[in-house]
């Protein structure tokens, strides 16, 4: 198993690109989510969909965030136009049951 | 507003001592808690967990306790390792929203040699 599979694992970007993160979920999973880390409110929950729905996307935190989930192996999280504000570290999970997400390694955002 | 509060950023403690995480939860909608661990350039890693029908769980040289009336759970690090220097997360979540978790901001502890 090859856990979570987050892409690129560093993006560093100008200020007014889309940016898009990838992630693949562990098969079997029926549930994914997007984090973003930063060091202020340490991981906020962005979105997340169960069986490919999106379920809460609450945590978007503006329109210029958006997620899909096309197929229950691949999810994306798009930012356009990206800001310096932007750049975190952003994870996706995926869980299948009661206990524990499996978190992928990150994408390091840098928006300049 | 965050609903899982972890007030202490870092926390440095010697090698073979206790160590002592902290957290605190503003929702009594919440039963069931989880400690989660991360390294550098790596995602978190489920450490353990505790469900509010209980107030401690021990896993080996962690224990995690939960003080439900004062909303607050502790991890417990015994002894402490350099191993064990890492971000830790607190993360809480509701009785009617199982996929939902939400977390703190994390304490850095670091265990010196």
């Amino acid at each position: 198993d090859a856990g979570v599979i987050q892409s690129p694992r560093h993006e560093v970007t100008e200020m007014g690109q889309e940016v898009t993160l990838r992630c693949k979920p562990i098969s079997g999973h029926n549930s994914l989510f997007w984090y973003r880390q930063t060091m202020m409110r340490g991981l906020e929950l962005l979105i997340y969909f169960n069986n490919n729905v999106p379920i809460d996307d609450s945590g978007m935190p503006e329109d210029r965030f958006s997620a899909k989930m096309p197929n229950a192996s691949f999810s994306t999280l798009k930012i356009q136009p990206s800001e310096p504000r932007d750049s975190a570290v952003y994870f996706c999970a995926s869980s299948s049951a009661l206990v524990g997400y499996t978190f992928g390694s990150g994408t390091r955002l840098t928006v300049v | 507003d965050q609903q899982v509060k972890q007030n202490s950023p870092s926390l440095s403690v010697q090698e073979g001592r206790i160590s002592i995480l902290n957290c605190d939860y503003t929702n009594s909608m919440f039963d069931y808690f989880l400690w989660y661990k991360k390294y550098p350039a790596e995602g978190p890693t489920f450490l353990i967990s505790i469900s509010s029908i209980k107030d401690k769980n021990e896993d080996g040289r962690f224990t995690v306790f939960l003080n439900k009336s004062a909303k607050h759970l502790s991890l417990h690090i015994v002894p402490s390792q350099p191993g064990d220097s890492a971000v830790y997360f607190c993360a809480a979540m509701g009785k009617y929203n199982f996929n939902k978790f939400y977390f703190g901001s994390g304490t850095k502890l670091n265990v010196k040699p």
